[in-house]
């Protein structure tokens, strides 16, 4: 069975404090692992996909990057603006044809 | 820049009552999805539909859900007979062909009392 597991729950930055959220999953044959950004009371918002080990994205202060086991979410310098859930999901051969599995969310905090 | 839109954004309903929960995917977008997030949880999926016909559920979608697209733009989500545990944030989805990338809507509240 897929299993995403994303650490930590909650995190709270300084602005201007750099970090990194971990995805890890366990998925039979990884067709995508995607991240999402969520705002309370809101639908996800598309940030990247990765298909295979060694694959970086970067978006602004946001990097993803992927291994066989686990993703990360680079924040570097984050603004207020950052604060929001970040979702991983991962598509794999048990998925589903399309369908997304998804983790609980890390929930960021960045302070002024 | 086209995005997904849903309505209505929140709905009160009694318990029993029937809902139905409407979305419009991305125009040209051909694989249409339901996701719920009840509160605090994860997204999970509901079901998936290409082609006027359901291509996969999960086990959360039973005989009291429904999906239809009644015409070339709605996609909706019908609930026949609401439970309390019904209560959630409801999302619909759309992919284009041979791309991967979901993009979701905005959300329906549906709480049932």
């Amino acid at each position: 069975e897929d299993q995403v597991t994303q650490s930590p729950e909650a995190l709270r930055l300084q602005e201007g404090e750099s970090s990194s959220l971990n995805c890890s999953y366990t998925v039979s044959g990884l067709r995508g692992l995607f991240w999402y950004r969520q705002d309370p009371g809101k639908g996800p918002e598309f940030l990247f996909t990765l298909y295979s080990a060694g694959e970086e994205k970067e978006k602004e202060r946001l990097k993803a990057t992927l291994t066989k086991k686990e993703s990360f979410l680079h924040i570097t310098a984050p603004k207020p603006e950052d604060s929001a859930t970040y979702l991983c999901a991962v598509r794999g051969l048990q998925t589903g044809a399309n369908n997304l599995f998804f983790g609980t969310g890390t929930r960021l905090t960045v302070i002024p | 820049e086209p995005e997904v839109t849903q309505t209505p954004s929140h709905q009160v309903t009694q318990m029993g009552q029937e809902v139905i929960l409407r979305c419009v995917p991305i125009s040209n977008h051909l694989y249409f999805y339901w996701y719920r997030q009840i509160l605090g949880q994860k997204v999970e999926f509901l079901v998936s539909f290409y082609n006027n016909e359901i291509s996969e559920k999960s086990e959360i979608f039973d005989d009291q859900f429904s999906v239809e697209r009644p015409d070339g733009s709605n996609f909706t989500l019908k609930i026949r007979s609401t439970k309390l545990e019904d209560s959630a944030m409801y999302f619909c989805a759309s992919i284009s062909g041979g791309r991967e990338t979901q993009y979701f809507g905005p959300g329906t509240r549906l709480l049932v009392l």
